[in-house]
């Protein structure tokens, strides 16, 4: 059964500061680590898709970073803002075109 | 382009009826793919389809059946409805290496 992990399972964090936080997932069987952005009554939408050991992606205030060999992504938000309060998902793909996700993490962004 | 379209929108059923799930994307993607959501589950893959008249299990197969004749259309059937099946599906498409893009949803009730 293939594991993939993510934590904080919710998160607080006040209007301005910068947050960061995990997926964990196998390091071996790899082909792409996908993140998504998953608000409240909406689909979710993909931030990055990685493929590469020492990949960073960036888009606007998030980015992303992967290591492949130790199974593990950070997902990273600076000058936390209102509108970022979602639930991120980060899903492993393995060769087999098979993507798993893990259960995410709830931001709630205080003002 | 309508993107990625699901109907019904919301379903209710009785234990032991049948239904099929419709899921139609108009972006010529290969991948397909079904997805539920549970509370304090995530995303949970059922089934997924890597092209026309080729579909493969995912985590939580069991009760549910897909068929792919066509690039177009992934519909995913409950041959005869649990309560456990109550939940919200998710059906998603994404070209060769790219991200997924997630339909509406379709939240079932089976009573």
């Amino acid at each position: 059964i293939l594991n993939v992990e993510q934590s904080p399972q919710s998160l607080h964090v006040q209007e301005g500061d910068s947050t960061n936080f995990t997926c964990s997932f196998p390091s071996s069987n790899f082909y792409a680590l996908h993140w998504y952005r998953w608000e409240t009554a909406k689909s979710p939408e993909a931030l990055f898709v990685m493929t590469l050991n020492g990949d960073e992606k960036k888009k606007g205030r998030i980015s992303a970073t992967l290591n492949t060999k130790e199974g593990y992504s950070y997902l990273y938000i600076k000058g936390s803002q209102p509108e970022d309060s979602a639930t991120y998902l980060c899903a492993f793909e393995s060769p087999d075109d098979k993507i798993i996700f893990g259960k995410g993490t709830r931001l709630h962004i205080l003002p | 382009n309508a993107g990625v379209t699901q109907t019904p929108k919301f379903q209710v059923l009785k234990t032991g009826q049948s239904m099929t799930l419709q899921c139609a994307q108009d972006m010529n993607h290969e991948y397909m793919s079904w997805y539920r959501q549970d509370p304090g589950m995530g995303l949970r893959l059922i089934h997924y389809s890597v092209g026309a008249g080729i579909t493969d299990q995912g985590e939580v197969p069991n009760g549910y059946n897909v068929s792919r004749s066509t690039t177009e259309d992934f519909p995913l059937r409950l041959l005869s409805a649990a309560p456990s099946q109550t939940s919200v599906y998710f059906c998603a498409s994404r070209g060769v290496g790219n991200e997924q893009f997630f339909g509406p949803g379709t939240r079932l009730t089976v009573l």
